[in-house]
């Protein structure tokens, strides 16, 4: 299996624009898990889905934040509109059983607002 | 709630040093700790786990043992190199409630040859 796969690896846009960014979990795996990592906060969950279903976006910072899931190779983390605030890397991650057992994260998406 | 707390960092080495990053955890119940380490440019991936009480972890040279009465699963390394530079995260997932991972804030490690 190729791991988890995001895209793209870096996205520069102003602000005020829409961003969306991609995640292929490994298939097979029934949980799907986005974060976001900054220097100040460190690392962050924002939401998670358990068979494609979002179970916890309690982490999602605010409205501009939204996640899909439509179905169970693929899914989406959209800011819309963006703000510079929202500068970090996002990273997608997926496990098989939830929490207790091996999360495998992507490589993440460096994303920068101008 | 539940939380993970990290030594605070940068650490720097040698190499051949003897390496020690400490982590202690709150949680209700007992919950499976990690190690999880991130080389610079990628993601996160596990380096070792312990599941319940008095495991231990190991992998690459590196271990961690579940301290229940301390409640702590420190990582160390009996002899480090340049190639382990890279920042260590400890985490724990709970055992009842949402299967989600909780991380520490993150050690960043630095060996010089």
């Amino acid at each position: 299996d190729a791991g988890v796969i995001q895209s793209p690896r870096h996205e520069v846009t102003e602000m005020g624009q829409e961003v969306t960014l991609r995640c292929k979990p490994i298939s097979g795996h029934d949980y799907l898990f986005w974060y976001r990592q900054t220097m100040m906060r460190g690392l962050e969950l924002l939401i998670y889905f358990n068979n494609n279903v979002p179970i916890d976006d309690s982490g999602m910072p605010e409205d501009r934040f939204s996640a899909k899931m439509p179905n169970a190779s693929f899914s989406t983390l959209k800011i819309q509109p963006s703000e510079p605030r929202d500068s970090a890397v996002y990273f997608c991650a997926s496990s098989l059983g939830g929490g207790h057992a091996e999360a495998f994260f992507g490589q993440g998406t460096r994303l920068t607002v101008v | 709630g539940n939380s993970v707390t990290q030594m605070e960092g940068p650490v720097t080495l040698s190499e051949e040093a003897f390496l020690t990053i400490n982590c202690t955890y709150t949680a209700t119940g007992y919950p499976s700790l990690f190690w999880y380490v991130q080389y610079p440019g990628e993601g996160l991936q596990l380096l070792l786990k312990a599941t319940k009480a008095d495991d231990k972890g190991s992998n690459k040279g590196f271990e961690a043992t579940y301290r229940k009465e301390t409640t702590s699963f420190h990582l160390e390394k009996g002899s480090v190199q340049v190639s382990d530079s890279a920042v260590y995260f400890c985490a724990l997932s709970p055992i009842q409630g949402a299967q989600k991972l909780v991380f520490g804030q993150g050690t960043r490690l630095t060996i010089n040859p």
